[in-house]
């Protein structure tokens, strides 16, 4: 399995763009999954598949995977997308990054 | 809707057990594979166990090999993670998640807490 490397942080001011990155593997097909965790709450999926968004996720979440470093993208962040994100990929023994502590403000 | 709720976290001495339970509605359970995750305190996700739908395939991390026993009751929609020889640093939440796509949905979460 492939250790996953995410940034302990990452800070942007409301409405800016912000751009979590999940890297340490080479392998293609390996398929980008991001989970949200606010505060004290368990994770969501904010998006599946390198790309797609689960229904109730708003639109300004967005995913891409180059085969070696996945990127979950927040256009236009607000106050309530503060939260750590975690990444995962498929086939990899089940283990997630360390996960990013995105603040907003 | 999918709703998972765990329980059966507590206190246990170091060496002690402890069962979790994961009940889940709002799907049909019996299709689907069902994970445990764990976070300490402070610390990132992770994955401990993973049962089939069928519950004829199960899947364990190295670091609770032996220890950690997962296992279902389709007819109680209902996963279980049995702990023995616990540690201390099995102290965390312990959430339990739907694995129609990877961790697709999550339960609220119990906490273990092991100490003497």
């Amino acid at each position: 399995s492939f250790e996953l490397t995410q940034p302990p942080s990452v800070s942007v001011s409301p409405g800016q763009t912000a751009r979590i990155t999940c890297s340490g593997y080479a392998m293609p097909k390996k398929y980008a999954y991001w989970y949200q965790q606010k505060s004290g709450q368990a994770p969501v999926m904010v998006i599946y598949e390198d790309s797609k968004r689960p229904s109730g996720i708003p639109e300004r979440f967005s995913g891409s995977n180059s085969g070696t470093m996945a990127t979950l993208t927040i256009r236009g962040a607000q106050v309530e997308d503060e939260a750590d994100y975690h990444c995962y990929l498929t086939d990899n023994n089940g283990v997630f990054g360390g996960g990013t502590k995105l603040t907003v403000l | 809707e999918v709703q998972l709720v765990e329980s059966g976290g507590g206190l246990v001495q170091p060496g002690g057990s402890l069962r979790l339970f994961c009940e889940a509605s709002g799907f049909t359970f019996s299709s689907f594979s069902m994970s445990w995750v764990r976070q300490a305190p402070g610390k990132g996700l992770e994955w401990v166990s993973a049962i089939s739908g069928s519950g004829g395939s199960t899947f364990i991390a190295d670091s609770v090999k032996g220890r950690f026993t997962i296992s279902r009751d389709n007819s109680k929609n209902t996963v279980y993670l049995q702990m023995n020889s616990l540690r201390a640093e099995d102290a965390a939440v312990y959430y339990c998640a739907k694995m129609e796509i990877p961790f697709d949905h999550w339960g609220q979460g119990t906490l273990v807490t092991v100490s003497s």
